[in-house]
């Protein structure tokens, strides 16, 4: 079946450097995107999400953009944090699909102090 | 005010039995769903309920079931358990069951020994 991925499964930056995550979908059909981050012990936190008719959306300190064309989507944290420290997960799902989301594997963004 | 909250928290079983995991959504949303979460991978998607109807179904024996009751609240069956279903169960809710931010709890560690 369709599957979310992710290019990197760990990534290590400097505390106030930025940080950018990758996902790639492969649902075409895919309209509604969102990032999670997931702490130890901990159920997954709502971080941002974009649908399909947009190419960027910003947050707090985060940004999320999506290339259509490409199937590719990528989460830019800003000023790095120690509290960044988790894994982040990017999710997809159709319009039709309700709260079903298709989960990729995750990426575990450690921060160097 | 009260995010999605579950219990119990951990839970140990051995294989053959059966078990039942609660879940109250946040208050307001009508929709629950329910994720499986083996370490190191994404969730992936058991059911969604919805005005105490089935929405959706993931891909997974008919061992498991859920319900939801006329406050929302719902409840997660598992019977006949195997050692592969030891994983972290998370439930999340919002607030009309549609492309919408979905709230997830912190989950029930489930182990099958």
């Amino acid at each position: 079946g369709e599957s979310v991925g992710l290019h990197l499964p760990t990534l290590s930056v400097q505390e106030g450097d930025n940080s950018i995550i990758n996902c790639a979908y492969s649902n075409s059909a895919s309209d509604y995107f969102i990032w999670y981050k997931q702490e130890s012990g901990k159920g997954p936190q709502f971080i941002i999400d974009i649908r399909s008719n947009m190419d960027k959306r910003q947050g707090q300190r985060v940004t999320v953009l999506l290339n259509k064309t490409v199937k590719h989507l990528s989460l830019q944290i800003a000023a790095t944090q120690p509290g960044d420290s988790a894994v982040y997960f990017c999710a997809e799902t159709i319009n039709n699909a309700g709260n079903m989301l298709t989960f990729g594997g995750g990426t575990r963004l450690m921060v160097k102090p | 005010d009260a995010g999605v909250t579950q219990s119990p928290t951990h839970l140990i079983k051995t294989r053959g039995q059966h078990v039942t995991l609660r879940c109250s959504p946040i208050s307001g949303h009508k929709s629950v769903s329910w994720y499986q979460q083996v370490l190191g991978q994404g969730p992936q998607f058991i059911f969604q309920y919805y005005e105490k109807e089935e929405r959706g179904r993931g891909n997974f024996p008919d061992r498991f079931s859920a319900r939801q009751f006329p406050n929302y609240s719902s409840e997660l069956n598992v019977n006949a358990l195997l050692l592969g279903d030891s994983a972290l169960y998370l439930c999340a809710s919002s607030p009309m069951g549609g492309n919408e931010k979905l709230f997830f709890g912190s989950g029930t560690q489930l182990s099958v020994l």
